[in-house]
C-alpha cells in the first residue's frame, strides 16, 4: 500500500542554518504530496503541497519539489528561525486509492538562538 | 467555517470505562479520518470514511475500538473497555473529496486521552 518515509529526528539547528528534511514515498497511483507542521499542543497544519511531478510547493520560506523519478518530496528552508521549532510531517494523498491519506513518522526540529 | 471540531479536548478516565470521542468535520467535506498520536508510534491512521462509508479500518488496533459516521456532519470513535495503553492524542481530520490537488486534510485540535 501507499506509504511515506521521512528522515528521523530529532534535528537541532542554530538560527539561520539551512534545513533539509528528507521524504520519500511509495504509491500505487499519482498522489498529491504535502508537508504539515505541528506546533506544541496543536493539531497539524498544512505547510505546503504539490499535486503533480515537478511542482514546487512553498510557504513561509519553506520549499519542496515533487520528484517523481526519485519518489521524493524533501523539505528545505534556507534560514531557519527559532519560531520554526515544531514537528514536520510529510504526507501523501492518493485520489485514485479512495482518497487514502498517509503520514510519515514526523521529524522534530529544534532551532536554537 | 469553524474548522474541524473535536470534543472533548481532554479526557481522563479509569481503565475499563467506555470512552467516546466526537468529531464534526468541515461542512461539505466528503472524507473523514481518525488518527492516533503517541510518542512511541507517531501518527497512526486508525480509520477513514468517504461519504460516511468506512473505507479502511485496518489501522484500528483491536475490537475494543469502533468508529461510526451516521451522517456527513458527525463521527464518533469509541473505546470499550479502555486501557492505559490507549492513552494518546486522537485527531480527527476532514478533506474535500475530488480529483488531484483537492485532497489536503484539515485537522481538529485533538482530544488528549488519559486512561489511568
Amino acid at each position: 500500500g501507499d506509504s511515506v518515509t521521512q528522515m528521523e529526528g530529532p534535528v537541532t539547528l542554530s538560527e539561520e542554518a539551512f534545513l533539509t528534511i528528507n521524504c520519500t514515498y511509495t504509491a500505487t497511483g499519482y498522489p498529491s504530496l504535502f508537508w504539515y507542521v505541528q506546533y506544541p499542543g496543536e493539531g497539524l497544519q498544512l505547510l505546503l503541497k504539490a499535486t503533480k511531478a515537478d511542482d514546487k510547493g512553498s510557504n513561509k520560506g519553506f520549499e519542496a519539489t515533487y520528484r517523481k523519478e526519485t519518489t521524493s518530496f524533501h523539505l528545505e528552508k534556507g534560514s531557519v528561525q527559532v519560531s520554526d521549532s515544531a514537528v514536520y510531517f510529510c504526507a501523501l494523498s492518493d485520489p485514485y486509492n479512495n482518497n487514502d491519506m498517509r503520514f510519515g513518522a514526523g521529524t522534530r526540529l529544534t532551532v536554537k538562538p | 467555517d469553524a474548522g474541524v471540531i473535536q470534543s472533548p479536548r481532554h479526557e481522563v478516565t479509569e481503565m475499563g470505562q467506555e470512552v467516546t470521542l466526537r468529531c464534526k468535520p468541515i461542512s461539505g467535506h466528503n472524507s473523514l479520518f481518525w488518527y492516533r498520536q503517541t510518542m512511541m508510534r507517531g501518527l497512526e491512521l486508525l480509520i477513514y470514511f468517504n461519504n460516511n462509508v468506512p473505507i479502511d479500518d485496518s489501522g484500528m488496533p483491536e475490537d475494543r475500538f469502533s468508529a461510526k459516521m451516521p451522517n456527513a456532519s458527525f463521527s464518533t470513535l469509541k473505546i470499550q473497555p479502555s486501557e492505559p495503553r490507549d492513552s494518546a492524542v486522537y485527531f480527527c481530520a476532514s478533506s474535500p473529496r475530488g480529483g488531484p490537488g483537492s485532497t489536503e486534510a484539515f485537522f481538529g485540535q485533538g482530544t488528549r486521552l488519559t486512561v489511568v
